[in-house]
């Protein structure tokens, strides 16, 4: 099956710096999903992004597809953007479509 | 509804109790996931319903576990003879369309086996 792979594991950032995560997979895809899980649990969606560059505030994300990793940047970082985030594809050669999660970056931002 | 909805949002049970978690998806949503997700760990995918198609469970772990879909919308995971193992968080997601369509995932379900 597809290898879905996120680094760092863990990051510690002081508020206000940038950051890069990282997100490698091992096959095509045709749907990655990027998602922040918060201190309590809840799975937020960041960007759909199976291809190309999107921006929401002061997070953006980049796919290349035919390259197989994706970025997620993080800039100005605010306490509030500690959790997890995690990288998840849809594999072409899956069955039926089902997402495939990586490991999950743990942010930690200090005040 | 506004989002996906699960009920109930905490489970207790004794070891050897069967479960039921309930899932409510995005309305107009056609496919239907459950994942699993132990504590500190990332998310194991169950089952997936996609519109009238038979579901794909290559991801249950065991006989113990079932799932179904009614008409299409509201889905139950059963949980039979509740080991230990089985305690995790049951998260629920839906999508307007499978394999390619944007997830949301809804709040989860917390079980714990005593």
């Amino acid at each position: 099956g597809i290898q879905v792979e996120q680094s760092p594991p863990d990051l510690i950032l002081q508020e206000g710096a940038n950051s890069t995560l990282r997100c490698n997979f091992s096959d095509s895809v045709n749907n990655l999903q990027w998602f922040h899980q918060n201190p309590w649990g809840q799975l937020i969606n960041l960007f759909y992004i199976p291809s190309g560059t999107k921006q929401n505030g002061r997070l953006s994300a980049t796919t290349v597809a035919t390259e197989r990793y994706s970025l997620l940047y993080i800039s100005s970082s605010q306490t509030t953007d500690s959790g997890v985030y995690f990288c998840a594809v849809v594999w072409y050669g899956g069955s039926q479509g089902n997402l495939i999660f990586g490991k999950g970056t743990k942010l930690s931002v200090k005040p | 509804g506004a989002g996906v909805s699960q009920s109930p949002s905490n489970k207790v049970t004794e070891k050897g109790k069967d479960v039921e978690l309930r899932c409510d998806p995005i309305s107009g949503h056609t496919a239907l996931y459950w994942y699993r997700q132990s504590l500190g760990q990332g998310l194991e995918f169950l089952i997936y319903f996609q519109g009238n198609s038979a579901p794909d469970k290559s991801g249950l772990p065991s006989d113990r576990f079932s799932a179904e879909r009614t008409g299409g919308s509201v889905s139950t995971l059963t949980i039979q003879r509740t080991q230990q193992e089985d305690s995790a968080v049951y998260l629920c997601a839906s999508s307007f369309s499978g394999g390619t369509g944007e997830l949301f995932f809804g709040e989860g379900s917390r079980l714990t086996v005593l």
